[in-house]
């Protein structure tokens, strides 16, 4: 299996920050890369897939970058709806894997 | 639109089973796959499987065969997951989301997301 691990585990920043989380695979998986946000109590909602693409109706303060085995997600000009866990998919193969998460608090 | 709608919650006993739905509907039902992912209370995301609502074909994380099997119905658009010998490690909310219908075998992204089923295990 394909072990993906973020970092940080916590992140703790102020509005307006510019804020990254970065996601590591055990192997290569080219940009097959997804990343999520998730709020208390809700599904997690897909922000970014292939790595680099924005899904349609997330602004474009999210971005992502990376391929093979390092990826990154990044948060420009930080707002109060922002502050949520965060993880990062694999899906070069199954079991599809997923980071243990990166919890954006309020500084 | 597009929208995925979960049954309420379960509590369960240690030994029993449980079945889930998750129905579908704003798209072509048998056109994309369905993916099962769990998350433990406090923790992190866990692919269980998927199943093609086309075909019926499954696919299971290895951790969960023998316990898992995830069934369709065509005719009111719905998805089943049914996870049998529960055990307090179970307790969990389990969500159903549709992966895009141009990825290879379905293994992708999910959007969107159901709502999310908690089943609690508790004797």
């Amino acid at each position: 299996d394909i072990q993906m691990t973020q970092s940080p585990s916590t992140l703790s920043a102020s509005v307006g920050d510019r804020v990254t989380v970065t996601c590591r695979a055990s192997q290569s998986i080219s940009s097959w890369l997804a990343w999520y946000q998730q709020k208390p109590g809700k599904a997690p909602n897909l922000l970014i897939y292939k790595a680099s693409s924005l899904q349609t109706g997330v602004p474009s303060r999210f971005s992502g970058s990376g391929s093979g085995t390092e990826f990154t997600l990044t948060i420009s000009g930080l707002q109060p709806d922002d502050f949520a866990t965060y993880y990062c998919q694999q899906y070069n193969s199954y079991p599809i894997t997923f980071g243990q998460g990166t919890r954006l608090e309020i500084k | 639109q597009v929208q995925l709608v979960q049954s309420g919650a379960e509590v369960k006993k240690p030994g029993a089973s449980v079945k889930v739905s998750c129905k579908a509907s704003g798209y072509t039902f048998t056109s994309y796959y369905m993916h099962w992912v769990r998350q433990a209370p406090g923790q992190g995301l866990e692919w269980m499987g998927i199943i093609n609502p086309g075909g019926g074909s499954t696919r299971y994380a290895q951790k969960f065969q023998g316990r898992v099997t995830m069934t369709r119905d065509t005719s009111t658009s719905t998805v089943y997951m049914e996870l049998s010998s529960l055990r307090s490690e179970d307790t969990a909310v389990y969500y159903c989301g549709r992966s895009p219908n141009y990825c290879t075998d379905g293994v992708c992204w999910f959007a969107p997301w159901g709502q999310g089923t908690l089943v609690t295990v508790s004797s």
